[in-house]
């Protein structure tokens, strides 16, 4: 089967660094996406990530070891708009995991 | 306008009712999709529709009919709902269905509440 855990809440200091891993199991890979959703909105698109090694995006950066089944979405100087639900999504977007809710203190 | 459109925001219905959502996408996109978020699970994949082939989520009950008479409109059509039903739906749309990168843009959702 295909599944990705998450994990479910994270907290971290506003101007800090924050990881949020996601791994899975899946028989074929084909590419894993990272998106953001604020409380209330629609999901929007962050990063993809197909084959190994960190693509970066400004403050926002994305790993993929597809040995390990591991993804981490690393998010530099927060902000406190980022505080949100960060999802992880394989193969077309058809498996999704249940988010991190991502909380930033000042 | 632009991105995708979801109407109505909110709907509330009863279990013998029949409602249908709609979504519309402006950015000429040929992939449109239907999502359901429940609170602390994964987005569950429902529909997809790509150049008028469609894909289902053989889970998905049967009192949910999809409909996209275009590339860029698509209808979600309820009947006979259970309260478990209830959730927040979402439309998405993106570029192709078999380009690799290819991402979603989602409309806001219907949060919709079955009593």
């Amino acid at each position: 089967g295909q599944n990705i855990d998450q994990p479910t809440e994270m907290t971290a200091t506003e101007g800090a660094i924050v990881q949020i891993n996601c791994t899975y199991q899946t028989s074929g890979f084909n590419g894993l996406f990272w998106y953001q959703q604020h409380a209330g909105e629609a999901p929007t698109f962050l990063s993809y990530n197909v084959l190994d090694g960190l693509e970066e995006k400004g403050r926002f950066s994305s790993f993929l070891s597809r040995s390990k089944g591991y993804s981490y979405l690393l998010l530099k100087e927060l902000q406190m708009k980022d505080s949100a639900s960060y999802l992880c999504a394989l193969n077309y977007q058809l498996i999704w995991g249940a988010g991190t809710k991502l909380i930033i203190k000042p | 306008e632009t991105g995708v459109t979801q109407t109505p925001r909110h709907l509330v219905m009863g279990m013998t009712n029949k409602k249908s959502l709609k979504c519309e996408q402006h950015l000429g996109h040929n992939a449109m999709y239907w999502y359901k978020q429940s609170a602390k699970k994964p987005l569950e994949l429902m529909f997809v529709y790509s150049l008028e082939e469609r894909v289902e989520n053989n889970s998905v009950p049967s009192r949910f009919s999809p409909e996209c008479p275009n590339s860029s409109h698509l209808f979600l059509h309820l009947h006979t709902l259970q309260p478990e039903d209830s959730a927040l739906y979402l439309c998405a749309s993106s570029q192709d269905r078999v380009s690799y990168n290819s991402p979603l843009h989602f409309g806001n959702g219907t949060r919709l509440t079955v009593t």
